[in-house]
């Protein structure tokens, strides 16, 4: 699986968006882009995942650019809750064995 | 509806004693999945159930460890003769398995296993 590099780090003010950038410079073809986070003594919780186009849902927004070597995940409207380790990962359609790195660790500040 | 839930949300034990820890799926998802995830670590995959094919144990770390799951539902994973060094959260996670694309997986709060 192509390896993805995150910032280790960043704040946000609440009610402002949240942009976080991921480099995956090897990614394959038929690798897709998955972000997940983690909530302090939570569990990793599924956000988004997109394979070249632009992804919206009710969390978030996944960017995509146009050579897939790298994304962003927006957040549009950061809230206290957002606060979280945020992870963004590439995988095979088929890969089933969920590897995460360190992340982003994302505060949220009032 | 129901997410994934696991039981106990914390356990403590004594070095050398069995554990049982069980998880239950989203209805309707065919793949489960245990995972543990150590303090400072990162996720690491432990053991795969789909439908009735034989798991996928590969990342079981040692034979102390072991993992069922009945009726293609709730799930078991034991570990016998515990050692501290199986102290860590231990996450299931479940999905559905959608032949034309991904397996999204969604995870429980997980269980927090100390042991002493």
């Amino acid at each position: 699986d192509a390896k993805t590099t995150q910032p280790t780090s960043m704040d946000c003010a609440e009610g402002r968006a949240a942009n976080l950038p991921c480099n995956h410079s090897t990614i394959s073809g038929n690798e897709y882009v998955y972000w997940y986070r983690q909530i302090h003594s939570q569990g990793p919780q599924y956000i988004i995942h997109g394979l070249k186009n632009n992804e919206t849902n009710e969390m978030a927004s996944l960017i995509i650019t146009e050579d897939r070597k790298s994304s962003t995940l927006i957040l549009p409207h950061a809230t206290l809750r957002d606060t979280a380790v945020y992870y963004c990962i590439v995988r095979w359609f088929n890969d089933y064995k969920l590897s995460f790195g360190a992340g982003t660790t994302v505060t949220v500040r009032a | 509806g129901a997410g994934v839930s696991q039981s106990p949300s914390n356990k403590v034990t004594e070095k050398g004693k069995d554990v049982e820890l069980r998880c239950d799926p989203i209805s309707g998802h065919t793949a489960l999945y245990w995972y543990r995830q150590s303090l400072g670590q990162g996720l690491e995959f432990l053991i795969y159930f789909q439908g009735n094919s034989a798991p996928d144990k590969s990342g079981l770390p040692s034979d102390r460890f072991s993992a069922e799951r009945t009726g293609g539902s709730v799930s078991t994973l034991t570990i016998q003769r515990t050692q501290q060094e199986d102290s860590a959260v231990y996450l299931c996670a479940s999905s559905l398995v959608d032949l034309a694309a991904q397996e999204t997986q969604y995870f429980g709060p997980g269980t927090r296993l100390l042991v002493l």
